[in-house]
C-alpha cells in the first residue's frame, strides 16, 4: 500500500525559500507511468496545483508559480522535493505531495497527509 | 486557464437522500479529463471520481460521475454520515490543471 509523507520546516520567513521533501514507501518512484506532483491549500480556501517531476527528471509546473518553484526527485532515496523562492505570506499554506499515475496530465490518486507551511518574521 | 465552478456552494441534506454537485468548466475539458475528490475536515483530498466518470479503487458504487465537455456533474446516492465533507472537482487536460472552488455537503 503506498504511503507519501511531507516533511520540511512549518515555518519560512518572507522572501526565503520554502524546502519540502516527500517520502515516498510502499512503492517505488521510478514506476513507467507515474508523475510526483504537489499540490497546496491556503487556510480556509481550495486547491492549487503546484506542479510536477517524472522521475528521470522531466518537470511541469503551473505556470503562474514557474518562476519561483523548482521540484526534484532522488530515486535513491525514494524521495522528491519541492522549493519554493521568495515567499510571502500569501505562500502560507498546507503543502500536499501526491501521485499523478498516468503521465503528466494526470488525476492525483495518493495524496501525503499534507503539512502546514507559515511565512512569517 | 480553465477555471471550474462548482455550485451549489452549500448543500445541506440528510443522510439517505441524494446528493447532486456541478462542475462547469470555462472551456471544454479535454478528453473528459475530470476527477473528483473528497476532503473531510484536517484531511487530505482523496480520489473519487476520474475520466468523468470511473470510481477510484474502494470508492462505493454510490458515488458516481457524468458529464462531458463543460458540465459535470457528482451524484452521491444515499447519502452515508462520512459523506458529509467538502468536494472538489478538477480538470487535468490542460495546463494549470485547476480545481473549482468547491461544494461542502452538511447535515440538514
Amino acid at each position: 500500500h503506498l504511503q507519501m509523507q511531507e516533511s520540511g520546516p512549518g515555518l519560512v520567513k518572507p522572501s526565503e525559500t520554502l524546502s519540502l521533501t516527500c517520502t515516498v514507501s510502499g512503492g517505488s518512484i521510478s514506476g513507467s507511468t507515474y508523475y510526483w506532483g504537489w499540490i497546496r491549500q491556503p487556510p480556509g480556501k481550495g486547491l492549487e496545483w503546484i506542479g510536477n517531476i517524472y522521475y528521470g527528471g522531466s518537470t511541469f509546473y503551473n505556470p503562474s508559480l514557474k518562476s519561483r518553484v523548482t521540484i526534484s526527485a532522488d530515486t535513491s532515496k525514494n524521495q522528491f522535493s519541492l522549493k519554493f523562492s521568495s515567499v510571502t505570506a500569501a505562500d502560507t499554506a498546507v503543502y500536499y505531495c501526491a501521485r499523478q499515475p498516468w503521465g503528466k496530465f494526470s488525476y492525483c490518486d495518493y495524496w501525503g497527509q499534507g503539512t502546514l507551511v507559515t511565512v512569517s518574521s | 486557464e480553465i477555471v471550474l465552478t462548482q455550485s451549489p456552494g452549500t448543500l445541506s441534506l440528510s443522510p439517505g437522500e441524494r446528493a447532486t454537485l456541478s462542475c462547469r468548466a470555462t472551456q471544454s475539458v479535454s478528453s473528459s479529463f475530470l476527477a473528483w475528490y473528497q476532503q473531510r475536515p484536517g484531511q487530505a483530498p482523496r480520489l473519487l471520481i476520474y475520466g468523468e466518470s470511473s470510481r477510484a479503487t474502494g470508492i462505493p458504487d454510490r458515488f458516481s460521475g457524468s458529464g462531458s465537455g463543460t458540465e459535470f456533474t457528482l451524484t452521491i446516492n444515499r447519502l452515508e454520515p462520512e459523506d458529509f465533507a467538502v468536494y472538489y472537482c478538477q480538470q487535468y487536460g490542460s495546463s494549470p490543471f485547476t480545481f473549482g472552488p468547491g461544494t461542502k455537503v452538511d447535515i440538514k
